[in-house]
């Protein structure tokens, strides 16, 4: 089993749609959890961090399930700019600070 | 923009040649860490240098190493290139958990 595991994609939404990825993740000591977006041949960048059971950022919303150790990601009221790769992160862990990704889902939103 | 700068952005080399990946660091983050990113993937950890020790590594061959200096920038070196090393190399700076990519340096190996 991997690590982080996130369905691919590709995600094909209407601007407007509400969308929710989901990713499992294998190490149940990890305590702080990451969404990254990635566009097009650029860096991952970070959306959003969870530390508890969820966050909440405007369209965003990352929810944690500890003991399904799984996270999710919504995103409401979709934008063409919105469209871009998903990356879930898990730290390893341990003191070293290992960020393990998984492949990221893909999510395009049509006009 | 996230202050962590690398160097060269772009850059094309022969199967066996050697090449040096440079990183500095947002200001105030004592930690880099490297990965690599194949096309299609999530970045794979590399090796994560803090104060200047090495501070943990992946599952990669001992051609790949790297330098932290004083000012906590850092080094990516890779010998012995194989085609397979071309990929999009990441530099990451953290003083926690989260951590800030620079923009990547394309290597491509012919």
């Amino acid at each position: 089993r991997k690590e982080v595991e996130q369905d691919p994609g590709p995600f094909n939404v209407p601007e407007g749609a509400t969308v929710a990825f989901n990713c499992t993740y294998s190490n149940s000591a990890s305590q702080s959890f990451f969404w990254y977006r990635q566009d097009c041949r650029k860096e991952p960048k970070l959306l959003m961090s969870v530390y508890s059971s969820g966050n909440e950022d405007g369209r965003f919303t990352a929810q944690l399930n500890r003991a399904s150790q799984y996270i999710s990601l919504l995103i409401r009221d979709s934008k063409l700019s919105d469209s871009a790769t998903y990356l879930c992160v898990v730290p390893r862990g341990d003191s070293s600070y290992k960020l393990i990704f998984g492949s990221g889902t893909r999510l395009l939103v049509r006009p | 923009e996230t202050g962590v700068t690398q160097s060269p952005t772009h850059l094309i080399k022969t199967r066996g040649q050697q090449v040096t990946l440079r990183c500095s660091s947002q200001s105030g983050h004592n930690t880099v860490s490297w990965y690599q990113q194949a096309l299609g993937q999530g970045p794979q950890f590399i090796f994560q240098y803090y104060r200047e020790e090495e501070n943990g590594r992946g599952n990669f061959p001992p051609r790949f190493s790297g330098l932290q200096f004083p000012n906590y920038s850092s080094e990516l070196n890779v010998n012995a290139l194989e085609l397979d090393d071309s990929a999009l190399y990441l530099c990451a700076s953290s003083l926690r958990t989260e951590a800030f990519f620079g923009q990547g340096t394309r290597l491509t190996v012919v």
